[in-house]
């Protein structure tokens, strides 16, 4: 069964504006949520993350958004550059898992300048 | 070095034939994972180590796939009578502690199995 879930496998967005990348799952055993973003050839790169504890965490352009009750995080990119196009990946971690992480299918973000 | 090293980069092989990855770690990294990439999807989950333990084997396919790590550093990954279907992009990562959730990753290995 797919635990985390990114429902939109690509998503268009002008330079400027805010890419919003959402991403759903589905056991409240996660209690750490991450994003990574992947360019071609690449191994993914860390970018954001957020404990269970918080609801906003924010690093300079990026914000992500933790809803609990709805098990849903967002990531928002504002306002977005054409270097942010690449595959972004939402990843979810249990305490007790042992710190192995959970990934969506992943959203592939086109910024067009 | 700096970051998560990978070798080989690229493997092609035959059906039947047994490859072997490796993966060295960002130095002092106690923790160490493997995932699988297939075309098209997610990461998904493979082993993962501490120190040179493996607690969490859930993620290995089946019994063709098996891994190690010595010293505290380098794993290798081995998938033995590897089939068209293990074609994908194993990728390792390392956290500095089992506690740390943050993973650094390398940029892979590609399989083809022809």
């Amino acid at each position: 069964d797919q635990q985390v879930k990114q429902n939109s496998p690509s998503l268009s967005v002008q330079e400027g504006r805010i890419s919003i990348l959402n991403c759903d799952y589905t056991n409240s055993m996660f209690d750490y949520f991450l994003w990574y973003k992947k360019y071609p050839a690449e191994g993914p790169t860390f970018l954001i993350s957020i404990s269970s504890i918080k609801d906003k965490n924010e690093d300079g352009r990026f914000t992500v958004f933790l809803n609990k009750s709805a098990k849903h995080l967002s990531l928002h990119i504002v306002p977005s550059q054409p270097g942010d196009s690449a595959v972004y990946f939402c990843a979810a971690s249990a305490n007790n898992q042992g710190g192995k992480l959970i990934f969506g299918q992943g959203t592939e973000l086109s910024v067009k300048p | 070095g700096a970051g998560v090293s990978q070798s080989p980069s690229n493997k092609v092989t035959e059906k039947g034939k047994d490859v072997e990855l490796r993966c060295d770690p960002i130095s002092g990294h106690t923790a160490l994972y493997w995932y699988r990439q297939r075309l098209g999807q997610g990461l998904e989950f493979l082993i993962y180590f501490q120190g040179n333990s493996a607690p969490d084997k859930s993620g290995l396919p089946s019994d063709r796939f098996s891994a190690e790590r010595t010293g505290e550093s380098v794993s290798t990954l081995t998938i033995q009578r590897t089939q068209q279907e293990d074609s994908a992009v194993y990728l390792c990562a390392s956290s500095s502690s089992l506690g740390s959730n943050i993973q650094y990753f390398g940029a892979g290995t590609r399989l083809s199995v022809l």
